[in-house]
């Protein structure tokens, strides 16, 4: 069974630095997705950034980018110059790539907090 | 931007009581699927439907569930007899087709059973 584990239920950091998600995962697949999405109070649940398993580049977004580590199953989310608007629960999701299993996987979340 | 829309936005009902949730989807998705957040806790998925049927639903989608697509545009939960623990955020998603990954999520449905 796949599972993600985010390992910080909550992480505080000041404006304009930067800021680190962690996120781990379990599969036996070799093709998946792999997704942080961004949740603010009004529980909206919005994509930020998504990498693809067989991609090595790892992807980014503006401000967005992470650190995928295929063989160490670690999937980390890195915040730039952070804003007061990035204060959000922030989910890491897994998704295998065939679609037999359709559903997306996500972790329990961690809970950011910017200090202006 | 197309964007997925649920109503309502709050719903209280008695236990016991059925409810019915509302979604829709992006105009051109054909996957549909319904997650639920109970407070404070992970993002769960209930079901997945295609094709006007499920696909896959999970442990927590027991009989008391059930989804339909009645008209073409809007997709449905229902639970016909609310128990305290169904209390939780509901989020209706949709994806476009096979090859997208990415699902989009609705703003959730507040179900709070008293």
């Amino acid at each position: 069974a796949q599972t993600v584990t985010q390992s910080q239920p909550e992480m505080s950091v000041q404006e304009a630095e930067t800021v680190t998600l962690s996120c781990t995962y379990d599969t036996s697949e070799s093709d998946y997705y792999l997704f942080w999405y961004k949740q603010p109070p009004s529980r909206q649940m919005i994509l930020v950034i998504r990498q693809e398993a067989y991609k090595q580049q790892n992807a980014t977004e503006n401000r967005f980018s992470v650190n995928f580590q295929k063989a160490a199953k670690s999937f980390s989310l890195k915040i730039s110059d952070s804003q007061l608007g990035d204060a959000a629960m922030y989910f890491c999701a897994f998704k295998p790539l065939m679609n037999r299993d359709d559903k997306i996987i996500f972790g329990k979340g961690t809970r950011l907090h910017i200090l202006p | 931007e197309p964007e997925v829309t649920q109503t309502p936005s709050h719903q209280v009902t008695q236990m016991g009581q059925e409810v019915i949730l509302r979604c829709v989807p992006i105009s051109n998705h054909l996957y549909f699927y319904w997650y639920r957040q109970i407070l404070g806790q992970k993002v769960e998925f209930l079901v997945s439907f295609y094709n006007n049927e499920i696909s896959e639903k999970s442990e927590i989608f027991d009989d008391q569930f059930s989804v339909e697509r009645p008209d073409g545009s809007n997709f449905t939960l229902k639970i016909r007899s609310t128990k305290l623990e169904d209390s939780a955020m509901y989020f209706c998603a949709s994806r476009r087709d096979r090859v997208e990954p990415e699902a989009f999520f609705g703003q959730g449905t507040r179900l709070t059973v008293v």
